[in-house]
């Protein structure tokens, strides 16, 4: 089945700095790729999707690009704010129905002011 | 718009114990995910549910089990219940869970004790 490994497990930057995120996923039937954050005592909220037919998608601040080849996908935040700080996770899934969302860890991203 | 609801938000459980927890989607969406999330780990899939059949299920043993009603709300049932059953337990609507365009819940916090 799909595993998805995510790097790095913790992540700290000055308020300002740029945040990368980077997953690795191993089957490639996926084609479904979202990144999700989850603040404290709340359930994980979607940030930005790319379906596998898409090599980069950007929204303001964040982006996610993908290469199909190598199996691996990127998280990239700019202009980081203390209030990006959060667990954030990729995932990845065939868009198929009864299809799970395969997670990784997580990143605790922790941008200082 | 209501958001996906997950009731209670607490539940403390003894060894051995059964509990139900509840989840009802966002208007409109008619497929249930379940998830488990353990402290510092990515969630889990336990199940999900389309139309009030069953269309997936992680492997989870069979103390684990779910319905969904004609409203489209869902019930997650786990029977004998063990220490490592602690967690968070969180609640995904789609509009047919193929994947994609998932909300989560907050989520239900399970300690067993």
């Amino acid at each position: 089945g799909e595993n998805v490994e995510q790097h790095p497990s913790t992540l700290s930057v000055q308020e300002g700095d740029s945040a990368v995120i980077k997953c690795t996923y191993s089957d490639s039937a996926s084609n479904y790729f979202p990144w999700y954050k989850q603040e404290l005592g709340k359930g994980p909220q979607l940030i930005i999707d790319i379906r596998s037919n898409v090599g980069e998608k950007k929204d303001q601040r964040i982006a996610v690009t993908l290469n199909k080849t190598a199996k691996h996908f990127s998280l990239h935040i700019t202009e980081t704010q203390p209030e990006d700080s959060a667990v954030y996770f990729c995932a990845a899934s065939k868009r198929q129905a009864g299809t799970a969302l395969i997670f990784g860890k997580g990143t605790t991203l922790s941008v200082s002011s | 718009d209501a958001g996906v609801t997950q009731s209670p938000t607490h539940l403390i459980k003894t060894r051995g114990q059964h509990v139900t927890l509840r989840c009802s989607p966002i208007s409109g969406h008619k497929s249930v995910s379940w998830y488990q999330q353990v402290l510092g780990q990515g969630p889990q899939f336990i199940f999900q549910y389309y139309e009030k059949e069953e269309r997936g299920r992680g492997n989870f043993p069979d103390r684990f089990s779910a319905r969904q009603f004609p409203n489209y709300s869902s019930e997650l049932n786990v029977n004998a219940l063990l220490l490592g059953d602690s967690a968070l337990y969180l609640c995904a609507s789609s509009l047919q869970g193929f994947g994609d365009g998932y909300t989560f819940g907050s989520g239900t916090r399970l300690t067993v004790v």
